[in-house]
């Protein structure tokens, strides 16, 4: 099983939107409405910030918003702000045996 | 307030055997599967294994499938990762994580334990 592909790298500037995409396979983002996202700053644990491809849980930004279109889900972050620089991971569920597949992780940077 | 505190990493050298625990609180855990997660020094997550709330259904990556095994304890509201065959490529910090009862994603994570495979 192979990870989810996403950018390296994406930067905005502060107030700015910029959006993560998450590209898979009919496996698992484009086969489940199973995709979440999470944030992880430096020396942290990652945090769920969206899951069941759209919903927030409790406590995230409304800033932060999810969808999918075929194999390729995206995190759009608005009114980008310092403390949503970090590190951003996309994951689906997997038909395969792996249950739970990430991306690559992208690294996001406020300008 | 749910908590999951991982413990048990360490330096163990090459075919070197570590258990790794994590224990939950803030929640009722016999009700919650739960997964592993590790992150290598400077890489990205790699899900590790997943044993469901009765410990009826487990799965492991294909990496670790043969040399790890999970288990729980509800009783003690623990969740354990058995590692053998260590090799350096295990080298990580290994997260243990809450599944949402509502689909597969994984909506709290301990702060991990880290796992260093070295001679």
């Amino acid at each position: 099983q192979s990870a989810l592909t996403q950018p390296a790298s994406v930067s905005g500037s502060p107030g700015q939107s910029i959006t993560i995409s998450c590209t898979g396979t009919s496996s698992d983002v484009g086969g489940y409405n199973y995709v979440s996202w999470y944030q992880q700053h430096p020396g942290k644990a990652p945090k769920l910030m969206i899951y069941d491809v759209s919903n927030r849980p409790s406590g995230v930004s409304n800033r932060f918003s999810g969808s999918k279109s075929g194999n390729t889900a995206s995190l759009t972050i608005s009114g980008l702000q310092a403390e949503d620089e970090a590190d951003y991971y996309c994951s689906s569920y997997t038909s395969s045996s792996t249950l739970h597949v990430f991306g690559t992780g992208t690294k996001v940077t406020v300008l | 307030e749910v908590q999951l505190v991982e413990s048990g990493g360490g330096l163990v050298q090459p075919g070197g055997s570590l258990r790794l625990s994590c224990a939950a609180s803030g929640f009722t855990f016999s009700r919650y599967s739960m997964s592993w997660v590790r992150q290598a020094p400077g890489k990205g997550l790699e899900w590790v294994s997943y044993i469901s709330f009765g410990s009826n259904t487990i799965y492991y990556g294909d990496s670790v499938k043969g040399r790890f095994t999970v288990s729980r304890d509800n009783a003690k509201n623990s969740l354990f990762l058995q590692t053998n065959s260590l090799r350096a490529e295990d080298t990580a910090v290994y997260y243990c994580a809450r599944e949402t009862n509502s689909g597969w994603n994984l909506d709290y994570w301990g702060q991990g334990t880290l796992v260093t495979v070295s001679s």
